[in-house]
Order: C-alpha cells, then sequence, then structure tokens
C-alpha cells in the first residue's frame, strides 16, 4: 500500500463546476495534511492546510480531513482554466519529520 | 524577496561526471530538504536537514551527498551522474514539525 494515493486522473470538469480531488494515506499517527497545486514546469504551491478533522474553507477551496477513514479532500468551487493543474496531496508523518507527497491529480478545467 | 532559491535552474551534463545544485532560504526556517520529482511528477524526499544537522536520509544511493555549511544552506552534490538521476531537484524549508513546506523553484537536470 502506498503511504498517500490520490487518482492520477486526469479529471476533467467544466468551468464553473465543483472539481473533487480525493486521497488517502496509511500513517495513523498523521495529524497535518496539506494540498499543493503545480503547473507544469513550476514548484508546488500550497494552497491548503488542515491538522482538524472536519472542513475548512478558504475561497473558493475548500479541504476535508476525516481522520478516522484516513481520507482528506480537496473541492474547487467555480472551477476556473486557471485551475488547470496538478493537485498533490501531502501528509506528515507521524513525529512530524517527512512530508510524504501522492502522486498528484491532473485537473483540466474546460472552459 | 524571503525565498528559497535554488541554483542553477537547468543543469545538462554526461553520464560520469559530477555536478553540485545549491539552495539558500532567507525565511530564517531551522529545516531543508531535498526532493526528487521524476518524469511521472511524483516527489520522493531524499535528504533532511535541522538546524545543520542530517535528520533524514532515505535509500538515496551514495553518489548523492547534501551539506549543510549552515541553516539557510543545503547544497547537493551528486557524483558519477547516471541517466536516471535526470529529474527535478525541489529544495525546500519548513520552520517547525507541523508546518508546510516552501518550495524552491527547482532544478532540471538532465543528464546525456
Amino acid at each position: 500500500q502506498k503511504e498517500v494515493e490520490q487518482n492520477s486522473g486526469p479529471l476533467s470538469v467544466p468551468e464553473g463546476a465543483i472539481a473533487s480531488l480525493n486521497c488517502t494515506y496509511s500513517d495513523r499517527g498523521s495529524q497535518s495534511f496539506f494540498w499543493y497545486r503545480q503547473y507544469s514546469g513550476k514548484s508546488p504551491e500550497l494552497i491548503m492546510s488542515i491538522y482538524s478533522n472536519g472542513d475548512k474553507e478558504d475561497g473558493r477551496f475548500t479541504a476535508q480531513l476525516n481522520k478516522a477513514s484516513q481520507y482528506v479532500s480537496l473541492l474547487i468551487r467555480d472551477s476556473q482554466p486557471s485551475d488547470s493543474a496538478t493537485y498533490l496531496c501531502a501528509v506528515l508523518n507521524t513525529g512530524g519529520f517527512k512530508t510524504i507527497f501522492g502522486a498528484g491529480t491532473r485537473l483540466f478545467v474546460k472552459a | 524577496d524571503t525565498a528559497v532559491s535554488q541554483t542553477p535552474k537547468y543543469l545538462v551534463t554526461q553520464m560520469g561526471n559530477d555536478k553540485s545544485i545549491k539552495c539558500e532560504q532567507n525565511l530564517g526556517h531551522d529545516t531543508m530538504y531535498w526532493y526528487k520529482q521524476d518524469s511521472k511528477k511524483f516527489l520522493k524526499i531524499m535528504f533532511s536537514y535541522n538546524n545543520k544537522e542530517l535528520i533524514i536520509n532515505e535509500t538515496v544511493p551514495n553518489r548523492f551527498s547534501p551539506k549543510s555549511p549552515d541553516k539557510a544552506h543545503l547544497n547537493l552534490h551528486i557524483n558519477s551522474l547516471e541517466l536516471g538521476d535526470s529529474a527535478v531537484y525541489f529544495c525546500a524549508s519548513r520552520p517547525d514539525n507541523n508546518s508546510p513546506l516552501h518550495f524552491g523553484n527547482g532544478t532540471r537536470l538532465t543528464v546525456t
């Protein structure tokens, strides 16, 4: 089992729709979770951090965490073509020394 | 500007050569990392230093040797380069164990 698993996609949604990105992780002791966006040829940039169970909203982005199910998700509302990128789920391992990344989900938003 | 900066941005070299990548952060962070991103975009941790001390050394060939002269700098030296070393190498830093990573712009290494 991979430490952090994501559906590689590609996920294609029309402009204005909700994009839903999912991630599961194997380390039950993990306490910190992040979503990064990476445009082609660029470095990953942080878009959301989440540490507690439930939802966390920031603008058009909502992160959801369920530690019992070892599941993290990211919702993007009113998707825009500029949201087209690879989204990386990242999990801090128990002890907090290592940030482990999923393989990323490619999102395409069609105008 | 506060940032994590890496040099060079691009590095093209032949098999068997030795090369170095440099990283500097002016964010005042204690912990720095090297990650490798392969052609499938998978980001894999290689090394981590906390205040000049090596704390993570993943199963990386010993041709790769990190060096941290001070807590603001983390360099990566690669000996006897192989074709499979071609990738993008990212430097990153963070202030504490719960915080997200701040990435540099990456170094695209191509070994021919």
